[in-house]
């Protein structure tokens, strides 16, 4: 089976940095996503990581470390519109696709 | 099409009646993925497809729910005697799912089913 955790929520200033942690357990891995979800929209791709190290785009960067089941979400210089569901999700043989259960982002001026 | 499109947007239901959800995923995409979403939720898996098979059915919650899909396209989740539980947004995803890796799967807008 597949166990995906990241943090419920976060609070992050305007102009500043969060980082947001996921660890996985899965049967087979195919690569790791982030989705971006605003209240009451479906969700957008961000960044998709299969090997280990930092991608980085724009203000947002995704890491992986697959030797410890674990990945982060930078998001540099925060907007307001940044505020959003934050979701990480992996993908296992056969191309399934599960997903954690989000972090809601608050970011405040 | 040019997206995922999801069909009805919305949908009210009285408990007992039977719903039928549709996708039509991006042309050409092989993967096909059903979540359900609560209210300030994650997804939760469903059942995803491979063409037309569903190597996966182990998240659909009752024996209530099925899908299926022909044609290696358009996919419908059919939930027999809904039930208030029932109630959330139904989300459909399509990727390209060929090769090794996973690709980036494409979110239809939602079915938002509310059983009264």
């Amino acid at each position: 089976g597949q166990n995906i955790d990241q943090p419920t929520e976060m609070t992050a200033t305007e102009g500043a940095i969060v980082q947001i942690n996921c660890t996985y357990q899965t049967s087979g891995f195919n690569g790791l996503f982030w989705y971006q979800q605003h209240a009451g929209e479906a969700p957008t791709f961000l960044s998709y990581n299969v090997l280990d190290g930092l991608e980085e785009k724009g203000r947002f960067s995704s890491f992986l470390s697959r030797s410890k089941g674990y990945s982060y979400l930078l998001l540099k210089e925060l907007q307001m519109k940044d505020s959003a569901s934050y979701l990480c999700a992996v993908g296992a043989a056969g191309n399934k696709l599960t997903f954690g259960g989000g972090t809601r982002v608050l970011v405040k001026p | 099409g040019a997206g995922v499109s999801q069909s009805p947007s919305n949908k009210v239901t009285e408990k007992g009646k039977d719903v039928e959800l549709r996708c039509d995923p991006i042309s050409g995409h092989t993967a096909l993925y059903w979540y359900r979403q609560s209210l300030g939720q994650g997804l939760e898996f469903l059942i995803y497809f491979q063409g037309n098979s569903a190597p996966d059915k182990s998240g659909l919650p009752s024996d209530r729910f099925s899908a299926e899909r022909t044609g290696g396209s358009v996919s419908t989740l059919t939930i027999q005697r809904t039930q208030q539980e029932d109630s959330a947004v139904y989300l459909c995803a399509s990727s390209l799912g060929t090769g090794l890796r996973n690709t980036e799967a494409f979110f239809g807008q939602g079915t938002r089913l509310t059983v009264v």
